[in-house]
């Protein structure tokens, strides 16, 4: 079966790093998407990536392993506005997103 | 990016009554979807609502529940139907363009 795995809950502190972790099992394999979503509000693009590697987009970025079926999203300098939750989707070989049941992340002064 | 509204914004509506919710793309799309979003969890797609032809439903929703129009490809439109508490949800209509892009959402409350 196609399977997405995130932590369900993470707590940091205001100025500092946090990883947060993904992994994967789908039919085929078409690219992995970091989502945002504050309480009450629809999920927002974070990035995109369907090649091993890091991308960097400012304070937020986003690894894949495609081989160990692995992402990670990286927060750094982390700000009161960063808590939310942080959705993981992987496209399958139909081009059908695959939805984590994302992770809560709180932020403490 | 694609631009969505859906409307309305939030609803309160009463059990064995029906709602339909409206999606409005900025731009001509091929792919619109649907999705449900329950308190506390992750997004489930209900179905892909395709122009000029009957939608796409998911595993665990039918037509007669959730019927929905495409009437063309900027519009579509989902009705929950015979409403029960237990839909009570968060509506969210998405579209593709090179990635995902969400509307707003529909707040439903049944009593």
């Amino acid at each position: 079966g196609q399977n997405i795995d995130q932590p369900t809950e993470m707590t940091a502190t205001e100025g500092a790093i946090v990883q947060i972790n993904c992994t994967y099992q789908t039919s085929g394999f078409n690219g992995l998407f970091w989502y945002q979503q504050h309480a009450g509000e629809a999920p927002t693009f974070l990035s995109y990536n369907v090649l091993d590697g890091l991308e960097e987009k400012g304070r937020f970025s986003s690894f894949l392993s495609r081989s160990k079926g692995y992402s990670y999203l990286l927060l750094k300098e982390l700000q009161m506005k960063d808590s939310a939750s942080y959705l993981c989707a992987a496209l399958d070989s139909n081009y059908q997103l695959i939805w984590g049941a994302g992770t809560k992340l709180i932020i403490k002064p | 990016s694609a631009v969505i509204s859906q409307k309305p914004s939030r609803d309160i509506c009463q059990r064995g009554t029906s709602l339909t919710i409206q999606c409005q793309v900025d731009s001509q799309v091929t792919m619109m979807f649907w999705y449900r979003q329950q308190p506390g969890q992750s997004l489930t797609l209900i179905a892909t609502a395709n122009q000029g032809s009957e939608a796409t439903y998911e595993s665990g929703f039918v037509i007669d529940k959730f019927p929905i129009s495409r009437p063309n490809l900027t519009f579509s439109t989902l009705t929950v139907s015979n409403m029960s508490p237990e839909d009570s949800s968060i509506y969210l209509c998405s579209v593709e363009t090179y990635t995902q892009y969400f509307g707003p959402g529909t707040r439903l409350t049944v009593l």
